[in-house]
Formats: C-alpha cells, sequence, structure tokens
C-alpha cells in the first residue's frame, strides 16, 4: 500500500542550527515529491517538489531536500533554522501511478528555540 | 480571485444535520482537491475534480460524502447525516492541472456536536 512515514512527531532546535525532517514512503513506482509547510493560521504552503532528474531540489525559504531512490526518502534540510522557521511540516506523495491521490505524512511539527 | 477561499471558516452543528462546504479555486485552475485533516492527523484526500468531472472519488470515506463541481469554478462538500468523527479542519486546493503546485484555501473547521 501506498504511504507516508514522518517518523518525527515534534523536533526542537536552536535558532541558527541545522535541520533535516525525515519522510520515508512506500510507492509502486517513483513518485512526485513534496514538502509543504503549515504555519500557525495559514494555509499550506509549497516548499519544494521533485518530479526528476536532479536528485537534490531547492526551494523556498531556503530549504532543501534529497530523493534517496535506495532508501525511499526524500528528507529535508535547511543549514540554519530562523524562529519564523517554527511550523508543522508535511511530506507528501503522489501524481504517478495512474492514480490522482496525494497522499501525505502525519506531519512534524518544529520548535525553534531561541 | 488572488487565492483559494473556503467558506464558511468555521461551521458547528448538530449530530444528523446536512453541511455544505464551499471551495472557490483560483480562476484558471481546472484541477481541484478535496482534504480533510483531523486534529494532530496528516491530510488525508477526499476527491480530485479535472473540470467538473471527478476522476477519483476514492478516498471519499462513505455514502455520506459527496462533492460536484460547477465547470471549472466553484466546488462544494456535502456531508450528510454529519457524525462526530466528521469533525475536521476540510481544506481544498486547486491547481493548473494535474502534478501542478497545489495551492491551498485557509480550511472550514467542522464541529459536529
Amino acid at each position: 500500500a501506498q504511504s507516508v512515514t514522518q517518523p518525527d512527531i515534534h523536533i526542537t532546535v536552536s535558532e541558527g542550527a541545522s535541520l533535516e525532517l525525515r519522510c520515508n514512503y512506500s510507492y509502486g513506482a517513483t513518485p512526485y515529491l513534496f514538502w509543504y509547510v503549515q504555519s500557525p493560521g495559514q494555509g499550506l504552503q509549497l516548499l519544494l517538489k521533485y518530479f526528476s532528474g536532479d536528485t537534490l531540489v531547492q526551494g523556498i525559504k531556503g530549504f532543501e531536500a534529497e530523493f534517496k531512490r535506495s532508501q525511499s526518502s526524500f528528507n529535508l534540510r535547511k543549514p540554519s533554522v530562523h524562529w519564523s522557521d517554527a511550523a508543522e511540516y508535511f511530506c507528501a506523495v503522489g501524481g504517478t501511478s495512474g492514480t490522482y491521490k496525494y497522499i501525505f505524512g502525519t506531519g512534524t511539527r518544529l520548535k525553534v528555540l531561541a | 480571485g488572488a487565492g483559494v477561499s473556503q467558506s464558511p471558516s468555521n461551521k458547528v452543528t448538530e449530530k444528523g444535520k446536512d453541511v455544505e462546504l464551499r471551495c472557490d479555486p483560483i480562476s484558471g485552475h481546472t484541477a481541484l482537491y478535496w482534504y480533510r485533516q483531523r486534529l494532530g492527523q496528516g491530510l488525508e484526500f477526499l476527491i480530485y475534480f479535472q473540470g467538473n468531472s471527478a476522476p477519483d472519488k476514492s478516498g471519499l470515506p462513505s455514502d455520506r460524502f459527496s462533492a460536484e463541481r460547477t465547470g471549472e469554478s466553484v466546488s462544494t462538500l456535502t456531508i450528510q447525516r454529519t457524525q462526530q468523527e466528521d469533525s475536521a479542519v476540510y481544506l481544498c486546493a486547486s491547481s493548473r492541472g494535474f502534478g501542478e503546485t497545489q495551492y491551498f484555501g485557509p480550511g472550514t473547521r467542522l464541529l459536529v456536536l
């Protein structure tokens, strides 16, 4: 069955520290992969997406993610976290294998310490 | 419009009542999605529209749920005989086409008492 796993429910980092949010997926083919951010009181916003090609993708707000086929992973990274990055982050897969369904992970809530 | 809008922003209803949720997508976006987000959960896909047809309804949880879309415009999600487990935030998203970036609305927070 298709699924997305975000193993970390909560992550706390200090401002200026590096960040890595994990995402693993189970899918029949190489899916389209996405990271979204949901800030308090805000709607979901796309950070970045991977369809094909270069496995390291750059997104908005200084985020990047790397697709690793062998590990079925698409981890999100940022070299230096800002207090405004505190939010909930969702990994999602979809768009291939003859289905229109997008599957979201349960999210990782990021807390940033000043 | 400038973004995806949804109405109402909040809805409180009694168990057994019907509710209708509305989504206004970005003008020109042919693809439209409905999702449900329960408290502390990820987004759960409900239905996908391409234009006014719905090639994927696989996420609708029961026959109490239905949705329609007028052309490439407004969509309504209807929940009949609401149950307490229907309480959630219902999110709508639109995109230029399938596989394109989805733009999400602010959601409708539904509480069934």
